[in-house]
């Protein structure tokens, strides 16, 4: 069946340095739609970021993501790490003939000074 | 701005308890799930449904019921609450179609099972 695979459950970064969370997906599906989630403590999880485009970068508020069918995967990255990209980060994989959603486990980032 | 409005915020029983906890979305959205969330395993699907009367079953759904009652109204019940059940539960509706499947989801419920 299909499923996300994040490998870093907690991850702690110095503020300003590069971000890469790592995610990998399984589908038999070949047009999937990946997503990144973003959960920041006492907010409603929201949509940070998605793709169904393979090699094409999806950018949006300082961070971007490509989704590579060759290798499966879809990691988020971003240049500099900020205090206020603390949060919970899903990644997750679309399978429209189910009408579903497959999340990962999740990522904590922590980001200190 | 799609709106996912759940109900209670937090709530608190006892062991064998009886908990009903509500979303309503106005979006007009035909799919709703609820999803809880537990440190070390994320988002889970524990039911979800594509319309009024309808209900399908997700991934960890023992102990759990569900109803949609309406398009906007969707429910889950736990009818002898366990201490496992103790979680962050999440409302989300989404729609389907090009390009058009996009989760929002609720502010979530607080459950607490003593």
């Amino acid at each position: 069946g299909d499923s996300v695979t994040q490998t870093e459950g907690l991850v702690t970064l110095t503020e300003g340095l590069p971000v890469m969370l790592n995610c990998t997906y399984q589908t038999i599906y070949s047009n999937p739609f990946l997503f990144w989630y973003v959960h920041y403590l006492n907010e409603s999880p929201r949509l940070l970021l998605k793709s169904s485009t393979d090699n094409k970068r999806t950018e949006h508020q300082g961070f971007h993501a490509t989704l590579h069918k060759s290798s499966s995967s879809f990691h988020l990255q971003k240049s500099s790490a900020q205090l206020s990209d603390s949060a919970l980060y899903y990644c997750a994989l679309s399978d429209p003939g189910y009408q579903n959603f497959y999340f990962g486990k999740g990522t904590s980032l922590t980001v200190i000074p | 701005e799609a709106a996912v409005t759940q109900s209670p915020r937090n709530k608190v029983t006892v062991t064998g308890g009886n908990v009903t906890l509500s979303c309503r979305q106005t979006n007009s959205h035909n799919y709703m799930y609820w999803y809880r969330q537990d440190t070390g395993h994320g988002l889970r699907l524990i039911h979800y449904s594509y319309g009024a009367g309808n209900l399908q079953i997700g991934d960890v759904p023992d102990g759990y019921k569900a109803t949609r009652t309406t398009q906007e109204d969707f429910f889950l019940l736990l009818e002898l609450a366990s201490p496992s059940q103790t979680s962050l539960y999440f409302c989300a509706s989404s729609d389907w179609g090009e390009g058009q499947n996009t989760l929002y989801f609720g502010a979530g419920t607080r459950l607490s099972v003593l």
